[in-house]
């Protein structure tokens, strides 16, 4: 049980685009997903927390206008990076915590290798 | 702000050896300390977690100990493996301005050679 999904696993786009990721949760309902950024050797640097019908809450530092994040239902959640240029390139990891479980706990996906050329 | 401390930032140890990673937090307020264990590429993986309310937990051959006193918490993995190798993260919970989060060490990168 508590399974999260990532998708795609891995993205290549180019300077000025923009790149959607999906998160969801595979088998239980997650009020609070939240999104992380890890870069090489780094430890993960929360981003955002995304409540299920309401705005994201964004940490100090994250540009909201550039990681839009919606979460629109008790299983999904999106971050897309708008414009992207390569300092955007990271590994994007979410996680997700079960509306039904402890208050702390929180399962995270794969993550998705993001490159921008 | 709050954050968390975790030493060494890597291990080298012999298979069979036992293994221990300290960490310790600044939030007095924290009462939820997870351990992940993340793989090359892969996203985190709970391995262990302990609560405020308990100073000592245990799953076959890794357990973690809690000093709410002094503000640690430590890993420990006895009779190591090679598939143990991995980078390993501590986390202390907090209140944020979104509800309750975690804040992570910086995470040490553990090598069982065999």
């Amino acid at each position: 049980g508590a399974v999260v999904s990532q998708h795609p696993s891995w993205v290549i786009c180019k300077s000025g685009t923009s790149v959607k990721i999906e998160c969801r949760s595979l088998d239980f309902q997650a009020t609070t997903m939240f999104w992380y950024r890890q870069f090489p050797k780094q430890s993960l640097m929360l981003m955002a927390t995304s409540n299920e019908g309401s705005k994201a809450t964004y940490e100090q530092g994250v540009e909201k206008d550039k990681f839009l994040i919606n979460h629109a239902s008790l299983t999904l959640s999106t971050l897309t990076v708008t414009s992207a240029h390569p300092e955007d390139s990271s590994f994007y990891i979410c996680s997700a915590r079960d509306v039904a479980g402890v208050v702390y706990e929180q399962y995270f996906g794969p993550g998705t290798r993001l490159t921008v050329t | 702000g709050e954050n968390v401390e975790q030493h060494p930032s890597t291990l080298s140890v012999q298979e069979g050896d036992s293994a221990v990673i300290k960490c310790t937090y600044s939030d007095s307020a924290s009462n939820y300390f997870p351990w992940y264990k993340q793989e090359l590429g892969k996203g985190p993986q709970l391995i262990i977690d302990i609560r405020s309310n308990v100073g000592e937990k245990k799953d076959q051959r890794i357990a973690v100990t809690l000093n709410k006193t002094a503000k640690h918490f430590s890993l420990h993995i006895t009779e190591t493996q090679p598939e143990d190798s991995a980078v390993y993260f501590c986390a202390a919970s907090i209140i944020i301005q979104a509800g309750t989060a975690l804040i992570f060490g910086k995470g040490t990168t553990l090598s069982v050679s065999s």
